[in-house]
């Protein structure tokens, strides 16, 4: 199964808000409501910014938010800050054949 | 505070197996809220899931991999292994192991090693 769709890159100024696209399909990001979003500086492992597609664990900002319609997820950052720039990956939850997608990986440049 | 480390050799040859051990420190490997996996990065490119295991044996592979790919557990030293068996130059990879929540409706990954890189090569 291929891995999900997401832009190669995104950008945006200092307090400005962005949107990160992850399109999947009806046996992974439309079929269930496990989505979760990771943040990753070079050569540092992920961290989770957001799970469940809109659940943020405890110590993220809320500048980070999630939501889905239909087969695609996307995170959101608002309030953009320079520590925001990273490789950003969904990841989905895609049956009990597949199990787990993740995506490309986008990477955020902060102008 | 829940910490993975992962070990094992940064080189193996072309055909040979690759192995990779991941130590658990700060809870228990026999919690059933949680599964124990590896996920992989190739250099400069994405992430890619390999596979996971609950601590009583049951896994779940990538299909892709499947072939190739052994996960098992020692709850004794709370660890859990990796094997991938004839590996090429395209395994060449950060290897991460994490931690995954699969209960109570919840599904991802919440702790993740700092990673290794095993570069396949004669």
């Amino acid at each position: 199964q291929s891995a999900l769709t997401q832009p190669r890159s995104v950008s945006g100024s200092p307090g400005q808000s962005v949107t990160i696209s992850c399109t999947g399909t009806s046996g992974d990001v439309g079929g269930y409501n496990y989505v979760s979003w990771y943040q990753q500086h070079p050569g540092k492992a992920p961290k989770v910014m957001i799970y469940d597609v809109t659940k943020r664990p405890s110590g993220v900002p809320d500048r980070f938010s999630g939501s889905k319609s239909g087969n695609t997820a996307s995170l959101i950052i608002s309030g953009l800050q320079a520590d925001d720039e990273a490789d950003y990956y969904c990841c989905s939850y895609a049956g009990s054949y597949t199990y787990v997608l993740f995506g490309g990986g986008t990477k955020l440049t902060v102008l | 505070q829940l910490q993975l480390q992962e070990s094992g050799p940064g080189l193996v040859k072309p055909s040979e197996t690759l192995s990779l051990i991941c130590t658990v420190s700060g809870g228990s490997i026999s919690s059933s809220r949680y599964y124990w996996g590896w996920i992989r990065q190739p250099p400069g490119k994405g992430l890619e899931w390999i596979g996971s295991m609950f601590y009583s044996g049951n896994t779940k592979y990538n299909p892709s991999l499947k072939s190739r790919v052994t996960i098992s557990v020692d709850t004794s030293k709370n660890q859990f292994s990796l094997q991938l068996s004839s590996v090429t130059a395209a395994d060449t990879a950060v290897y991460y192991c994490a931690r995954l929540v699969d209960s109570y409706g919840s599904y991802y990954f919440d702790s993740w090693g700092q990673g290794t890189l095993v570069t396949v090569s004669s």
